[in-house]
């Protein structure tokens, strides 16, 4: 099993709908959680952290549900700009010689006019 | 500089080469990353640095792959006797201390083993 699971998509929405992405993960000592975005070609970039009692940051809301194991992002009013692939992101460890991130492979998001 | 600088960018290179490849982190950064991500797939953890402490090297995929860190400054990721399976983004991150969670990745180097 994968330490992180995402849903690969494509999702392919139009401009204006709400779309909601899922993550899983296997490591229960996990710490902290992230949402990154990855555009074609180009590197990661944070998006947003995920904190236990939700969090919204504009258009953009994530949930953690830590005795699911369970992380969610929610995106409202789609803009053809959100056209990416998300990364759930996970950090395994805190201080010492273990302290990573480990990487979903990504869910694809595609806006249409 | 401003951001984590990579080079090369592109490096193509003959099967059975040793390529090195090169991290700048942001300056202050005392944590320091490689991943690599093969075309069309996720980040792969490789290697991790911090300050002074003995490397993360549990990613690394075989002995033909190497990292260096000279204190919180430059790393290097050798790859010696590459495979075309070698062929990914390099992409290295770093981030500024411990329990911070600001990585900041760099633009990669796109390794093509022919």
């Amino acid at each position: 099993r994968k330490e992180v699971e995402q849903d690969p998509g494509p999702f392919n929405v139009p401009e204006g709908a709400t779309v909601a992405f899922n993550c899983t993960y296997s490591n229960s000592a996990s710490q902290s959680f992230f949402w990154y975005r990855q555009d074609c070609r180009k590197e990661p970039k944070l998006l947003m952290s995920v904190y236990s009692s939700g969090n919204e940051d504009g258009r953009f809301t994530a949930q953690l549900n830590r005795a699911s194991q369970y992380i969610s992002l929610l995106i409202r009013d789609s803009k053809l700009s959100d056209s990416a692939t998300y990364l759930c992101v996970v950090n395994i460890g805190y201080g010492g010689a273990t302290n990573k991130l480990i990487f979903g492979t990504g869910t694809l998001l595609a806006v249409q006019p | 500089g401003a951001g984590v600088s990579q080079s090369p960018s592109n490096k193509v290179t003959e099967k059975g080469k040793d390529v090195e490849l090169r991290c700048d982190p942001i300056s202050g950064h005392t944590a320091l990353y490689w991943y690599r991500q093969r075309l069309g797939q996720g980040l792969e953890f490789l290697i991790y640095f911090q300050g002074n402490s003995a490397p993360d090297k549990s990613g690394l995929p075989s002995d033909r792959f190497s990292a260096e860190r000279t204190g919180e400054s430059v790393s290097t990721l050798t790859i010696q006797r590459t495979q075309q399976e070698d062929s990914a983004v390099y992409l290295c991150a770093s981030r500024p201390r411990e329990g911070a969670f600001g990585y900041t990745f760099g633009s990669g180097t796109r390794l093509t083993v022919v």
